[in-house]
């Protein structure tokens, strides 16, 4: 099975909140990343969170994690329409001697006024 | 201010030809280096990725093949294409140094569609 699952839409009214929830299956994970990815570019990193914490804030941005069931959620307060776009959780695994990122599928949000 | 280019940024080529895909990063030294593809719901597969000059680590395997003849150069290729090779490749970069997070930074994206 996959080993980062994320839903593969959502969609929220501008100026809401969004949640884009994660889970994960690597235990050993030490950190978890949101990246974003506007139509037709690469992705961009939006925050990361070390695996000792619980969450972790920037902004508009709020991250939970529990890891005990190890499960991630970005939440983007007062979405906006320029926040559409595709934002994929990540894990880190040891592969070879590196600490190589691991993306899940992607979820698509979808602000509308 | 490190930047990282990629190109083409769009290709479309007949299956049976060959392909080549180049990155490259300037602004650093020794980075470590990646290429995924991003194929239609299946999100990001890590296709190979290069800690240094000639150390090329595959994850899949398949008919594509990557390079680092240069430090901050890395090519993806493949000497026939198949229909399944269309996709948007991503290449990125990370520092080997940074003790925290493995942030990786990435390119805008080749779009290839193999017909």
């Amino acid at each position: 099975g996959e080993d980062v699952e994320q839903s593969l839409f959502l969609s929220v009214r501008e100026g809401d909140s969004s949640v884009i929830n994660c889970t994960y299956t690597d235990s050993s994970s030490t950190y978890l990343y949101w990246y974003k990815q506007e139509p037709g570019a690469g992705l961009q990193l939006l925050t990361y969170i070390f695996s000792n914490m619980d969450m972790k804030q920037d902004q508009r941005l709020t991250v939970l994690l529990n890891k005990k069931d190890k499960h991630l959620s970005l939440r983007i307060a007062d979405t906006q329409t320029g926040d559409s776009a595709i934002y994929f959780c990540a894990e880190s695994e040891k592969t070879g001697g590196s600490y190589i990122p691991t993306f899940g599928r992607g979820t698509s949000l979808i602000v509308h006024p | 201010s490190q930047t990282i280019h990629q190109w083409p940024a769009t290709l479309v080529q007949p299956v049976g030809s060959p392909l080549s895909l180049e990155c490259t990063v300037e602004g650093t030294s020794n980075p470590n280096l990646y290429w995924y593809r991003q194929a239609a719901g299946r999100g990001l597969q890590l296709l190979f990725y290069s800690v240094g000059i000639g150390q090329i680590s595959s994850e899949v395997p398949q008919n594509l093949s990557a390079s680092r003849p240069q430090d901050r150069q890395f090519i993806l290729s493949s000497k026939k294409l198949l229909l399944s090779d269309s996709g948007f490749y991503l290449c990125a970069w990370s520092d080997p140094l940074f003790s925290g997070a493995n942030v990786l930074t990435f390119g805008a994206g080749s779009r290839l569609t193999v017909l």
